[in-house]
């Protein structure tokens, strides 16, 4: 099985400020058909989670701009530009190239 | 516009069987590329990817509960069913059922049901 790392587990910023979460895989995730299973969830306070990123860097419908993603191989990284309110919540990889694994979340927290 | 919604049993014994009903609107599961799979969160814990129904009928299982799990659609119905068998405390959880479309994978989530093992 492919297992997901997430650092940190937890993050508190201030509004405006960039936050950063890293997520590392067992595996690589590159398949041979030359993408990148790699995927960035948000579940908000009660709520489901939602899909922020696929492939590693594309933007789901909706998703504002200063979510971004990046990386290759076995390391990834999710970002955003300038935090907000609204952003609180816990933030999931998951990999999709040998069936799915999700990481055990990072919870992003407002000062 | 896409919806999904998770229905059944909001407790079940243990040794019992779980039958879960995702019952979706806005798309169609005999179009090609599309799945519908099911994830659970134990309370206060991390997501947990179960298995997946594609529109060809290819199914897929995590490894670690295989032997209990069956994944089956209804597409006049626009239904996906998961069962699970010799339910366990451990399997308390909210369980999700959501959209697979193409590239984009869980790209939109039932609203989750929360289903409690116990005696």
């Amino acid at each position: 099985d492919i297992v997901m790392t997430q650092t940190p587990l937890s993050l508190s910023v201030t509004p405006g400020q960039p936050a950063s979460i890293s997520c590392k895989s067992s595996q690589s995730l590159l398949h041979s058909d030359g993408k990148t299973y790699l995927y960035w969830y948000l579940q908000k306070p009660g709520q489901s989670p939602q899909l922020l990123i696929y492939e590693v860097s594309s933007r789901f419908s909706g998703v504002p701009d200063r979510f971004s993603g990046s990386g290759s191989g076995t390391d990834f990284t999710l970002k955003i530009s300038r935090v907000e309110a609204e952003d609180v919540g816990v933030y999931y990889c998951m990999q999709g190239i040998h069936l799915y694994t999700f990481g055990q979340g990072t919870k992003l927290e407002i000062k | 516009q896409i919806t999904l919604k998770e229905s059944g049993p909001t407790l079940v014994k243990p040794t019992q069987t779980l039958t879960l009903t995702c019952t979706f609107s806005g798309f169609s599961l005999s179009t090609s590329g599309v799945g519908v799979g099911w994830i659970r969160q134990p309370p206060g814990k991390a997501l947990e990817w179960l298995a997946l129904i594609y529109w060809d009928d290819d199914k897929r299982y995590s490894p670690s509960l295989k032997s209990r799990l069956t994944i089956t659609k209804d597409t006049s119905k626009n239904q996906v069913v998961l069962t699970m068998t010799n339910m366990d405390p451990v399997d308390t959880a909210t369980y999700y059922c959501a959209v697979w479309g193409g590239a984009a994978a869980g790209s939109l989530w039932g609203q989750g049901t929360l289903v409690t093992v116990s005696s």
